[in-house]
C-alpha cells in the first residue's frame, strides 16, 4: 500500500511567485493535515480537512496560502505570492477516521526554499 | 492549548550507550503522546504511542517511553543504540483537537 506521497520533494522559487504543493493521502484516509517546519524550529500545524471540507485553519500564517483538497482525495498547498518567510518543510498527513488516537502518517515533505 | 519542550537539541552519544531524549508538555486537557522519527530525507515514521493503560510504552527498533503524569514528561530511552539510530526525534502531543502539537526536535547522532 502506497503511503503519503507529496510532490515536489524541493522548490526553490523566487520572491513574489507564486508555488504549489501537492500530498496525495493514504487511499480511504479521509483526514488530511497539513504541517510547516521552518528554519529547525517545531513542526507547525498548518490546516486539517475531513474529506473535502476544511476542520480547522486556525494554523494557516495569512492569506497568501490557499489549501484545497478536491473531491475529498488529494490536496493542494498554494503560496501566493512567496515571501522569504515562506521557505521551510512542508509536511502532509493523513489518518483515518474515528476516535482521536488513529495515527497519522506522514509524507517525506517539500521542502521550499524562496529566494 | 497544549505546548511540548524537548530539552536538548544535540544529544550525541558513542554507539551501544543507552540514551534518554527528554519530552516535557503542557496542557489543560488530557491528551495522547507520541515520539516520531526522521530519517535523513524521509518523512516522519511514528516510533511509539501513549494512549492509556500502562505508563511503560514500547516501540519500534528497541524504543520505549515512560509517561509521568506527575511530572508532564515522556521521556524516550533506549538501552543501546546503533549508528543507525542517528536521525531526529519529535515528541508531539494531542489534545481535544485532532492535530498533533510538536516539540523543536532532538537530533541524536550516534558515534562510532
Amino acid at each position: 500500500e502506497a503511503g503519503v506521497t507529496q510532490f515536489p520533494s524541493h522548490s526553490v522559487i523566487e520572491k513574489g511567485q507564486t508555488v504549489t504543493l501537492r500530498c496525495d493521502p493514504i487511499s480511504g484516509h479521509d483526514n488530511l493535515y497539513w504541517y510547516r517546519r521552518v528554519m529547525g524550529k517545531e513542526i507547525k500545524f498548518l490546516l486539517h480537512f475531513v474529506k473535502e471540507s476544511k476542520q480547522d485553519e486556525s494554523g494557516m500564517p495569512n492569506n497568501r496560502f490557499l489549501a484545497e483538497r478536491t473531491g475529498g482525495t488529494y490536496s493542494t498547498l498554494k503560496v501566493q505570492p512567496a515571501e522569504l518567510e515562506d521557505s521551510g518543510v512542508y509536511f502532509c498527513a493523513s489518518s483515518l477516521t474515528g476516535l482521536r488516537n488513529t495515527e497519522a502518517f506522514f509524507g517525506q515533505g517539500t521542502r521550499l526554499t524562496v529566494v | 492549548a497544549q505546548s511540548v519542550t524537548q530539552l536538548d537539541s544535540q544529544v550525541p552519544v558513542f554507539e551501544e550507550a543507552p540514551v534518554e531524549l527528554r519530552c516535557n508538555y503542557s496542557s489543560s486537557v488530557s491528551v495522547y503522546l507520541f515520539w516520531y522519527v526522521q530519517y535523513p530525507n524521509q518523512g516522519l515514521q511514528l516510533l511509539l504511542k501513549y494512549l492509556s493503560g500502562s505508563t511503560l510504552v514500547k516501540g519500534i527498533n528497541g524504543f520505549e517511553a515512560e509517561f509521568n503524569k506527575s511530572q508532564t514528561s515522556f521521556h524516550l530511552r533506549k538501552p543501546s543504540v546503533h549508528i543507525s539510530d542517528t536521525a531526529e526525534y519529535f515528541c508531539a502531543v494531542r489534545g481535544s483537537a485532532r492535530q498533533l502539537t510538536f516539540g523543536s526536535g532532538t537530533q541524536l547522532t550516534v558515534l562510532p
